[in-house]
């Protein structure tokens, strides 16, 4: 079985420019979520969708957002981009809340802005 | 909210030395606990999990302990290798769909 796949891998952006980061969860997985991970930190929580609606939102400006599709992948937005957006964005899925259910993670997408 | 405090490192150890990561938690209620691992240039990967006090996970000779007397949750393997370099987190659920990592350990384990 596929595990967490994301698109692209690996993207250099100019600043103010947007970009979109895609993610597909396991086959089965209805909840995705979204973290950034600055060189040398711990993952920060971005965002979580389940069923297609947001569930949860971490300490990120207004400048991201986030969609989830009928088939349950789903697509992280950052417009106006800042140098300090330059990090390693990961995609969670899991069956359900993270309470009762663990997260798989992709291979991350890494975001360059210059 | 909760969260956990991981000793930061970085730890170099030699091939078969005994490893352990400090990670303590502070939580209303009793969380999961988690260690996930990160090779170089990869996401992270779950190493190991523990639902409730007292459990024990254990994987690829890894184990930690839930103990809810220390509230901590501590990695340890008897045996390190130099495929385990890598950077070690631990992890807990918050509110249902926020993962809190703690920093990271970056383990390096020489020949």
């Amino acid at each position: 079985d596929a595990g967490v796949t994301q698109s692209p891998t690996h993207l250099i952006k100019t600043r103010g420019q947007q970009v979109t980061l895609r993610c597909s969860p396991i086959s089965g997985h209805k909840s995705v979520s979204w973290y950034q991970q600055v060189l040398g930190q711990g993952p920060q929580f971005i965002f979580q969708y389940y069923e297609k609606e947001e569930r949860g939102r971490g300490n990120f400006p207004d400048r991201f957002s986030a969609r989830q599709f009928p088939n349950y992948s789903s697509e992280l937005n950052v417009n106006a981009l800042l140098l300090g957006d330059s990090a390693l964005y990961l995609c969670a899925s899991s069956l359900r809340g993270l309470l009762n259910t663990e997260a798989f993670f992709g291979q991350g997408t890494r975001l360059t802005v210059v | 909210g909760d969260s956990v405090t991981q000793m930061e490192g970085p730890v170099t150890l030699s091939e078969e030395a005994f490893l352990t990561i400090n990670c303590t938690y502070t939580a209303t209620g009793y969380p999961s606990l988690f260690w996930y691992v990160q090779y170089p240039g990869e996401g992270l990967q779950l190493l190991l999990k523990a639902t409730k006090a007292d459990d024990k996970g254990s994987n690829k000779g890894f184990e930690a302990t839930y103990r809810k007397e220390t509230t901590s949750f501590h990695l340890e393997k008897g045996s390190v290798q130099v495929s385990d370099s890598a950077v070690y987190f631990c992890a807990l659920p918050w509110n249902n769909n926020d993962m809190r990592f703690g920093a990271g350990t970056r383990l390096t384990v020489k020949p």
